[in-house]
């Protein structure tokens, strides 16, 4: 039963550059949840989604950053023109419909030059 | 709004020298408490999930524990493959809180042999 799935693992990209970083849930799982980890600090909520709807983003800054989840096909956290302060791991989490417990993956690490 | 610390930051072992981690909260309404484990540039691996104070969770050398205002994890004769930063996170039992979990800055453990 394969886990969250994520890539790129590592990404570089130049200052205004866009950034496109998937997340494919956990098999059954419908809840998918992105977090980011800055240098130094601890894991903070981005946003929530369930299939198609965003249900929560108020962790998401309100510009560059957007999120989605399709019908089909992964969950996409999309981070246009970036800056050097976008430089952080981005994690992704699941859970299903019934069990709250989120399942993290093993991130994407974005290093903007 | 929530708040999780998580102390001490730091904690050097000796193998088989036992000790606890100390995770404290403040948040409105608690509908449950999760432990996660993190090694280095890897994803947050799941440990525990707590629902009500005076609640135990065991496996291997783990246990961990709650009361209404902080949660303990307890090693036990850790061994060098112990050594991870342990994460404590909180989650909401208000509706509109949506399924954000609140996390704490971690204990980074080193178990020496």
């Amino acid at each position: 039963n394969a886990g969250v799935m994520q890539n790129p693992r590592h990404l570089v990209r130049r200052r205004g550059q866009e950034a496109r970083l998937r997340c494919s849930p956990m098999k059954g799982h419908s809840h998918v949840y992105w977090y980011r980890q800055l240098p130094e600090e601890g894991l903070k909520f981005m946003v929530y989604l369930q299939k198609e709807n965003i249900i929560d983003e108020s962790g998401m800054p309100k510009e560059r950053f957007s999120a989605e989840f399709p019908k089909e096909g992964p969950s996409i956290l999309r981070i246009q023109q970036v800056v050097r302060g976008d430089s952080a791991a981005y994690f992704c989490a699941s859970s299903s419909q019934r069990q709250e417990t989120q399942y993290f993956g093993p991130g994407t690490r974005l290093l903007v030059l | 709004e929530d708040q999780v610390t998580q102390s001490p930051e730091a904690l050097r072992l000796q193998e088989g020298e036992s000790s606890s981690l100390n995770c404290s909260y403040t948040v409105s309404g608690l509908r449950g408490l999760f432990w996660y484990r993190q090694d280095p540039g890897k994803g947050p691996e799941f440990l525990f999930t707590l629902y009500s104070a005076g609640e135990e969770k065991e496996k291997e050398r783990l246990k961990a524990t709650l009361t209404k205002k902080e949660s303990f994890l307890h090693i036990t004769a850790p061994k060098p493959e112990d050594s991870a930063t342990y994460l404590c996170a909180v989650l909401r039992t208000i509706k509109a809180a949506g399924n954000k979990l609140t996390f704490g800055g971690g204990t980074r453990v080193l178990v020496k042999p």
